[in-house]
């Protein structure tokens, strides 16, 4: 167990619709990140976050957005969904080590 | 823009054996890389981390080598067993002054047969 939870675990949904996904890092984690993985896939970064702070961006989509809460938990906002969007959509969060630590993923589907 | 190449066709290997998987880097020269294990539907555990000025890299039976001038990392698996079978990602450590992100591979299955 990385300390690092997703919910939900599986998500379906249709075309256009919006949807939340949610994270909690470990505990004292400052930085968390968001990862998109596609079938067959790498994993493509989307965004970090440091103690509330967005840091870092990646190849993020503006329908997609992000933010930390105070209590250092995460939130991607998924919206206007395409069929293309269906993914594996990981948290990871790190500390004071360089290591990222990973959630079990959200398994979105867009039918 | 950064490329990290993985080769994408699987390793096929011996049981006992030791298990060799590249990783290739354009355009950036990271403080640091790091390899990750992905098994199908979970999310990527973190192995071994390798700074820029350390050549070679060893945890029990998983060594890592970091060629700055050749942009190559090699991570192998000695004594290889079945279980290690899975998906191994690595991933470009890239550090600003107040930004950190990782920017992984397409990854290498390897395939450990009995």
């Amino acid at each position: 167990d990385s300390g690092v939870t997703q919910t939900p675990k599986h998500l379906i949904t249709a075309t256009g619709q919006r949807v939340t996904l949610r994270c909690s890092p470990r505990s004292g984690d400052l930085s968390v990140y968001w990862y998109q993985q596609s079938l067959d896939q790498g994993l493509q970064f989307l965004i970090q976050y440091y103690n509330g702070e967005e840091r870092a961006k990646g190849n993020i989509l503006e329908r997609f957005s992000a933010q930390q809460f105070p209590d250092l938990h995460s939130e991607l906002n998924l919206s206007s969904l395409e069929l293309g969007d269906s993914a594996l959509y990981f948290c990871a969060s790190s500390g004071q080590g360089a290591e990222a630590f990973f959630g079990q993923g959200t398994r979105l589907t867009v039918v | 823009s950064q490329k990290i190449e993985q080769n994408s066709e699987a390793l096929n290997i011996q049981e006992g054996k030791t298990a060799t998987l590249t990783c290739n880097y354009t355009n950036y020269s990271p403080a640091y890389l790091q390899w990750y294990r992905q098994d199908p539907g979970r999310g990527p555990v973190f192995l071994l981390l390798i700074r820029e000025n350390e050549k070679e890299k060893r945890k029990e039976r998983l060594k890592v080598t970091f060629d700055t001038t050749l942009k190559q990392s090699l991570f192998h698996i000695t004594a290889s067993q079945p279980a290690d079978s899975a998906t191994y990602l690595c991933a470009l450590d890239m550090r600003g002054d107040s930004s950190y992100k990782l920017i992984f591979g397409s990854g290498t299955r390897l395939l450990v047969r009995p």
